[in-house]
């Protein structure tokens, strides 16, 4: 069956500094990846997507993320962060179905000046 | 294009009323699902339906009923609402292919069981 794994409930960052966001995934086959992202309030905003292809994809607001088979994680990661950038982050992986998403349990940035 | 609504966008209910979670959207999508998101958890697929007339249930989907008549509109019902059915609601649209697609998330709706 298929899962994903956010290891880190709540991570604080201080404005500028740098971003990792862990998403471990269990599937049988090629998975398809999502980052999204859940503003205060908000519905989620897709930031990134992996299908195929270029193991390190880049996505909106400056965000990336890079697919590791190996270690079976497609973690997401930015260069300096911004205080806009506080939210929750959810990574989801897609079922045999093509459509069933699964969502992991999500990381709650928090981001001080 | 509205992309997804959801309506309401707050409800509050007591223990075994009914009500009905609307959802809809102009994209065209064949592809629909409600989730629901409780803290800790993420969120949780309820049901799903794959075009106008076919529905299928998700990974929580007891105590809700789904259909879908029409492309456009994809609503939730709850027949007995019970104090666990507090979260919040997402409805989300996508296309339907081949290959998976992204999925498109409305505003969501906060429900309240009393």
């Amino acid at each position: 069956a298929q899962s994903v794994t956010q290891p880190d409930i709540h991570i604080t960052v201080s404005e500028g500094a740098s971003l990792e966001l862990r998403c471990n995934y269990s599937y049988g086959a090629t998975p398809y990846l999502f980052w999204y992202v859940q503003s205060p309030g908000q519905g989620l905003q897709l930031l990134l997507k992996y299908f195929s292809g270029d193991t390190l994809v880049q996505g909106i607001k400056g965000f990336e993320a890079e697919f590791k088979r190996s270690q079976s994680s497609f973690n997401l990661r930015k260069p300096s962060v911004h205080w806009s950038d506080a939210a929750e982050y959810f990574c989801a992986v897609v079922g045999d179905t093509g459509n069933q998403f699964y969502f992991g349990t999500g990381t709650s940035l928090t981001v001080i000046p | 294009n509205a992309g997804v609504t959801q309506t309401p966008k707050f409800q509050v209910l007591k223990t075994g009323q009914s009500m009905t979670l609307q959802c809809a959207q102009d994209m065209n999508h064949e592809y629909m699902s409600w989730y629901r998101q409780d803290p800790g958890m993420g969120l949780r697929l309820i049901h799903y339906s794959v075009g106008a007339g076919i529905t299928d249930q998700g990974e929580v989907p007891n105590g809700y009923n789904v259909s879908r008549s029409t492309t456009e509109d994809f609503p939730l019902r709850l027949l007995s609402a019970a104090p666990s059915q507090t979260s919040v609601y997402f409805c989300a649209s996508s296309y339907s292919g081949g290959a998976p697609e992204t999925q498109y998330f409305g505003p969501g709706t906060r429900l309240l069981v009393l």
